[in-house]
This record gives C-alpha cells, structure tokens and sequence, in this order.
C-alpha cells in the first residue's frame, strides 16, 4: 500500500518570508500523481498544486512551487512571500492510477506578521 | 459556485440512531464519489469508494453495514451512519471526480466542504 509521510507536524515562518514544507512518499508504481491541499479553520480542502509523476518539470502555482525528486520519492512544497491567508494545515497527497487519493499526517503552518 | 456540497454541515444526534448525510455535485457528473473521515488535529481517512450505480468498495477496518453508501445518480452520494456510537463523532469529508455536465472530463477532485456529526 502507499503511504504518505510528513515529518513536520509544525512549522511556521515570518511575514514575506519563505518556507519548504516537507513530504516522502512511498509506492511502487510508475504512474501517480502527487497534491499539495491546504485546509483552513473553514475545513474546506483547497487543491495548491499539482504534479503528474511523468513530468519531469517541476510545478509551480504563483507563490507555490514544488520539488519533485522521483528517485528520492520526495515532493517538498516551497511557499515564497508567506501570506497570513496562507496560514492553514498542508496535507501532501498521493493519487496512483487506480484512483485512490492518500493523505499524509499534514503539517501546521503558521505565519507571523 | 462549489462543486460539491455537502448537507447538513453539522449535526448532533442521540447514541443508538442513524444518521445520513448528502454529498451533492452541480455541474458535474460524479461518476466516482470518495468519502473521508477526519478525526480532530488527524489527516483525512479514506472510508470507501463508490461508482455510479455500483456498491461502494470499503477500506479496510471500515464496517460497511455501519457506514452505509448509496451513490444512485451521477449527482448524489449518501453516506448513513447507522446506530450511531461517541466513536463516530468525527469530521465527514465527501470528494469527487467524473466529467462536467456541459465541457468534457477533468481528473481534479472535488472536496466537499465536510459534515461535523457529534453523536451524544
């Protein structure tokens, strides 16, 4: 089964400043896809990026970019020019072909103004 | 407009009784619908999967005549929690994915914006 590992249960960075969350995955398949959701006090999942495990290109949304490490099976979320709105949880996720989504642990972020 | 919404957003109920909740897409045709369980300050638990006309397909450790998914139309999913127990008490997450009414197929999922239930 795929599993979905976030090491940081808490993170927090300044005002204006930037901040990498982490994010391990572990599966033996070729083809997946791989989320970053944000979910704020409203609950609501909010989609931040996506990447096709096919791309080599890493994605990029705005302030939002990923580092996808295939081989390393690392896709870390980078976060430049923290916002207050981006205070929220992260949930990294994992969708294989099958269709399965899987959530990691999340990770707090805070931001301090 | 969302996607998917869900009703109630919250609700309370007796130990011992059942209760359903409705996950509705608009615009778009739900062919495959996924519902999640989120306990306080946890990740997002997948419960069962369910296909338009077809039974759900059950996680693990997930009691199916306990939790029961009804997914009849392209636009409606329930999920009944039935005999209600404490231990149910948790956050209901429904998600989406199929193809838009009026415009093609997309492989996004669609969350819905959860069910508090709080059984006493």
């Amino acid at each position: 089964a795929q599993t979905v590992t976030q090491s940081q249960p808490e993170m927090s960075v300044q005002e204006a400043e930037t901040v990498t969350l982490s994010c391990t995955y572990d599966t033996s398949e070729s083809d997946y896809y791989l989320f970053w959701y944000k979910q704020p006090p409203s609950r609501q999942m909010i989609l931040v990026i996506r990447q096709e495990a096919y791309k080599q290109q890493n994605a990029t949304e705005n302030r939002f970019s990923v580092n996808f490490q295939k081989a390393a099976k690392s896709f870390s979320l980078k976060i430049s020019d923290s916002q207050l709105g981006d205070a929220a949880m992260y949930f990294c996720a994992y969708r294989s072909a099958n269709n399965d989504m899987r959530f990691g642990a999340g990770t707090r972020l805070t931001v301090k103004p | 407009g969302a996607v998917v919404s869900q009703h109630p957003s919250w609700v309370i109920c007796k130990s011992g009784t059942s209760v359903k909740i409705e996950c509705r897409s608009l615009d778009f045709q739900a062919t495959t619908m996924f519902w999640y369980r989120q306990f306080p300050k946890q990740s997002l638990m997948l419960m069962a999967t369910s296909n338009e006309g077809s039974k759900a397909t059950y996680e693990q450790g997930v009691e199916k005549d306990k939790f029961l998914i009804n997914h009849a139309s392209l636009t409606l999913s329930t999920l009944t929690v039935t005999s209600a127990h404490p231990e149910d008490s948790s956050f209901y997450i429904c998600s989406a994915r199929g193809r838009w009414t009026v415009g093609g197929r997309t492989d996004t999922q669609y969350f819905g914006p959860g069910t508090r239930l709080t059984v006493l």
